[in-house]
């Protein structure tokens, strides 16, 4: 079967770094994204990557490896804003998304 | 702001109703997919049509069914509705980014179903 797996839930402090990891096992493979959802709302595309190795975008940073069936997601200096779920999608052989349940992440002054 | 818009925001409904949901996507965004989302869990996959026509099925039932229009608009339909539809149904447009080749899903805010 498919599945992909994520913390339910992290708890981080403001100004700090946090790491989300997410492993993925899908019929074949076309690339993992990640998405951003805040409570009430819908998700919003933060990174994609298709290829082994660090995508840097601003404060946020995705890392993929292929062999592992592994990806995380960086979450520097953080913001109290970055309160949000982080959902982990991966696109199998057929290009359909299969979702993670999402990681719900708390930031604390 | 995406570019989606689902109607209504919420709606409640009782068990073995049919609903409409409906969605209006972004002109020349060929593929809609529809999610289902439970409460803290990640979207599931109905369906996805590209013009206007089904492009892919997920593990749901015939009572859930779609409609694709050509003003990129399009449709959810959900006969006999059980208390297990409950949940936040989301309307995603994709398109396929140049340059890149990455292609990203624009969702819309979603439409809140509760069947008592």
């Amino acid at each position: 079967g498919q599945n992909i797996d994520q913390p339910t839930e992290m708890t981080a402090t403001e100004g700090a770094i946090v790491q989300i990891n997410c492993t993925y096992q899908t019929s074949g493979f076309n690339g993992l994204f990640w998405y951003q959802q805040h409570a009430g709302e819908a998700p919003t595309f933060l990174s994609y990557n298709v290829l082994d190795g660090l995508e840097e975008k601003g404060r946020f940073s995705s890392f993929l490896s292929r062999s592992k069936g592994y990806s995380y997601l960086l979450l520097k200096e953080l913001q109290m804003k970055d309160s949000a779920s982080y959902l982990c999608a991966a696109l199998d052989s057929n290009y359909q998304l299969i979702w993670g349940a999402g990681t719900k992440l708390i930031i604390k002054p | 702001e995406t570019g989606v818009t689902q109607s209504p925001t919420h709606l409640i409904k009782t068990r073995g109703q049919q609903v409409t949901l409906r969605c209006s996507s972004q002109s020349g965004h060929n593929t809609v997919s529809w999610y289902q989302q439970a409460l803290g869990q990640g979207p599931q996959f109905i369906f996805q049509y590209y013009r206007e026509e089904e492009n892919g099925r997920g593990n749901f039932p015939p009572r859930f069914s779609g409609l694709q229009f050509p003003n990129y608009s399009s449709e959810l339909n959900v006969n006999a509705l059980e208390l297990d539809d409950s949940a936040l149904y989301l309307c995603a447009s994709s398109l396929v980014e140049s340059g890149t080749g990455v292609e990203k899903l624009f969702f819309g805010s979603g439409t809140q179903l509760s069947v008592l």
